[in-house]
């Protein structure tokens, strides 16, 4: 069955550095989403994405955010300059009209 | 007020028992998930629901647009049933999931 890969798993970064989170979703799926959840809370919602642009955000996702799809399948969540408060696992999803597909997640850790 | 309840938030039962997990919404919406989340991490999708009854194993979804109102039961519980159990609702207009707190499920042997 097709499933959703996040890399890296893990990813340890400074505060104020930029990171790159990367998903390739099931290729033929239409809706893409980036979730978080913080250790210990409930996941959120940051931001869908279809038909090339953001369909949808929250108010977590502020102008340090930013997704792309560069090459029509990776599906990427960049975070311009990391705050501590950024720690939480966050997880790609993806959505052909059939139930939700998640990756795994990355764990992102800023110290 | 949260869009999206979930009841009750902690569960411990014994093995064997059956289980109800309850989520209210508040929000229209085109569809509802259950998914299930390990202590592990990961999200697993159980069931996507937009009207009646889903059935799958010892899984069972429900749900009621009109009360705006879905039901997850498990049936003869087991041990490795133990895991967060999330209601999400996807809203009419299909841009967004709403997740609910999520109902943490301890099945004891």
């Amino acid at each position: 069955e097709p499933e959703v890969t996040q890399t890296p798993s893990h990813q340890v970064t400074q505060m104020g550095q930029e990171v790159i989170l990367r998903c390739v979703p099931i290729s033929n799926h239409l809706y893409f989403y980036w979730y978080r959840q913080i250790l210990g809370q409930k996941v959120e919602f940051l931001v869908s994405f279809y038909n090339n642009e953001i369909s949808e955000k929250s108010e977590i996702f502020d102008d340090q955010f930013s997704v792309e799809r560069p090459d029509g399948s990776n599906f990427t969540l960049k975070i311009r300059s990391t705050k501590l408060e950024d720690s939480a696992m966050y997880f790609c999803a993806s959505d052909g009209g059939s139930p939700l597909h998640f990756g795994n997640g990355t764990r992102l850790t800023v110290t | 007020k949260n869009e999206v309840e979930q009841s009750p938030q902690n569960l411990t039962a014994q093995e064997g028992e059956f289980i109800t997990i309850n989520c209210s919404y508040s929000v229209g919406i085109s569809a509802l998930h259950w998914l299930q989340q390990h202590p592990g991490g990961g999200i697993v999708s159980l069931f996507m629901l937009s009207s009646g009854k889903k059935k799958h194993g010892r899984l069972i979804a429900t749900i009621n647009i009109q009360e705006k109102h879905s039901s997850l039961h498990i049936t003869a519980s087991h041990p490795r049933d133990s895991a967060v159990y999330i209601c999400a609702v996807l809203k009419t207009s299909y841009d967004k999931v709403i997740f609910g707190p999520g109902t943490s499920l301890s099945v004891i042997p």
